[in-house]
């Protein structure tokens, strides 16, 4: 099984709204990501968890909050955003230098 | 800081001609180089490459690293209007945390 799975595949959110992008995957990897991708760009690294630890946080805005309940579960709580944070987001794990994605959900922000 | 280059951005060719993409890297504790494929939606895994000079081939899709260079390449033969696609290369390094870092993407245009 070399899935990652992510949940909503779409999602559009008012700016007053909290919802949560969910990321899920059974490979055993310890590394787990958060990339933004905006059209024609590649993929921004926002977060990386590490053994279930945030390890790095790319500077990104309070308005995006992960968090790593287990070692297969990886969420992305959204509150307050802006019409610009409307992107692809893309989880994705790593371990022994390989790196699988989910399939990303597409945030619209209204 | 970790910084991943590729060229072209961007590249039109015929059905038929031969593309080579380029990628180079300068990372902190370099384990692995990955090579990816995206359409509309994620990125799909195409190649990793850990050892210099050893080269991984898929169908008409081929790629090298060379570790003294800092670079490797990936080679399209006979394309098709199907291998119209953004092609990222993507380092994975260690350093306190994994990491992913991407380049800018080449944008592969094939044309009938």
């Amino acid at each position: 099984d070399t899935e990652v799975t992510q949940t909503p595949k779409h999602l559009v959110m008012g700016m007053t709204n909290k919802k949560s992008l969910k990321c899920e995957q059974h490979m055993g990897h310890r590394a787990m990501y958060w990339y933004k991708q905006k059209a024609k760009k590649p993929p921004e690294l926002m977060f990386v968890y590490s053994y279930e630890k945030l390890s790095i946080n790319e500077s990104v805005p309070s308005r995006f909050s992960p968090e790593c309940p287990n070692s297969s579960l990886l969420n992305l709580h959204l509150h307050a955003l802006q019409p610009e944070d409307s992107a692809l987001y893309l989880c994705a794990s790593s371990q022994h230098g390989t790196g699988f994605f989910g399939q990303g959900t597409r945030l619209t922000v209204v | 800081e970790d910084k991943v280059v590729q060229s072209p951005l961007s590249l039109v060719v015929h059905e038929g001609d031969t593309v080579t993409l380029n990628c180079s890297y300068e990372v902190t504790n370099f384990r692995s180089l990955l090579w990816y494929k995206q359409e509309k939606k994620a990125p799909t895994f195409l190649f990793m490459l850990t050892s210099s000079g050893i080269e991984k081939k898929s169908g008409r899709l081929s790629s090298i690293l060379d570790k003294k260079e800092l670079s490797s390449i990936l080679n399209i033969t006979a394309t098709q209007t199907g291998d119209s696609a953004i092609y990222l290369c993507a380092v994975y390094s260690i350093q306190g945390a994994q990491k992913l870092v991407f380049g800018q993407g080449t944008r592969l245009t094939i044309n009938p």
